[in-house]
């Protein structure tokens, strides 16, 4: 089973619309997670860290699940701007060098 | 611009040259990685490097030889390299928090700082 698992896509999505994703984990002793969003070509970047009671930024709402090991990102009144790749990214406990495993990515099109 | 530059943007190489990438990063952190992504894969971390000491080396071929002269500079020097190695590689940093190992988000945006990456095509 891989560490961190997604669904490639692509959610093909019309705008305005609600879309929403996960991803599993398989370290029941991971500690952090992260989402990050990876337009065509370009580096990853920082979209919303992840915490325990769920969190919202914008339009962009990111929860917690331990007891099934994933999490998930839901995206509301989509905009054609959030086309990108999704990136899960899960930190384990106590890891050195605050090694990063990341999910295979999860392909969002918005489209008029 | 990121806060982590890396050099050159875009390599064509053929198996029997000899290249360097370059990284720098001007953001006070103490944690630098290489990481590869390849065509429809994960990002596969490569190299480690915090306080300037590897600590992580992901079984990476010997053709690959990673360099941290100092906490903001970081080098990735390539020879001998094979077809299957073109890719894009990114560069990034994080701030590590001592003693707790991996970092801890309490509601501050910690996580990894990258670089635009060098898309690297071997011929």
């Amino acid at each position: 089973r891989k560490e961190v698992e997604q669904d490639p896509g692509p959610f093909n999505v019309p705008e305005g619309a609600t879309v929403a994703f996960n991803c599993t984990y398989s370290n029941s002793a991971s500690q952090s997670f992260f989402w990050y969003r990876q337009d065509c070509r370009k580096e990853p970047k920082l979209l919303m860290s992840v915490y325990s009671s769920g969190n919202e930024d914008g339009r962009f709402t990111a929860q917690l699940n331990r007891a099934s090991q994933y999490i998930s990102l839901l995206i509301r009144d989509s905009k054609l701007s959030d086309s990108a790749t999704y990136l899960c990214v899960v930190i384990p406990i106590k890891a050195a060098g605050n090694k990063l495993t990341f999910g295979g990515g999860t392909r969002v099109l918005v489209k008029p | 611009e990121t806060g982590v530059t890396q050099t050159p943007r875009h390599l064509v190489m053929g198996m029997t040259n000899k290249k360097s990438l370059k990284c720098e990063q001007h953001l006070g952190h103490n944690a630098m990685y290489w990481y590869k992504q390849s065509a429809k894969k994960p990002l596969e971390l490569m190299f480690v490097y915090s306080l300037e000491e590897r600590v992580e080396n992901n079984s990476v071929p010997s053709r690959f030889s990673p360099e941290c002269p100092n906490s903001s500079h970081l080098f990735l020097h390539l020879h001998t390299l094979q077809p299957e190695d073109s890719a894009l590689y990114l560069c990034a940093s994080s701030q590590e928090i001592m003693g707790q190992g991996a970092l801890v988000a309490k509601g501050l945006n910690y996580g990894y700082t990258f670089g635009s990456g060098t898309r690297l095509t071997v011929v």
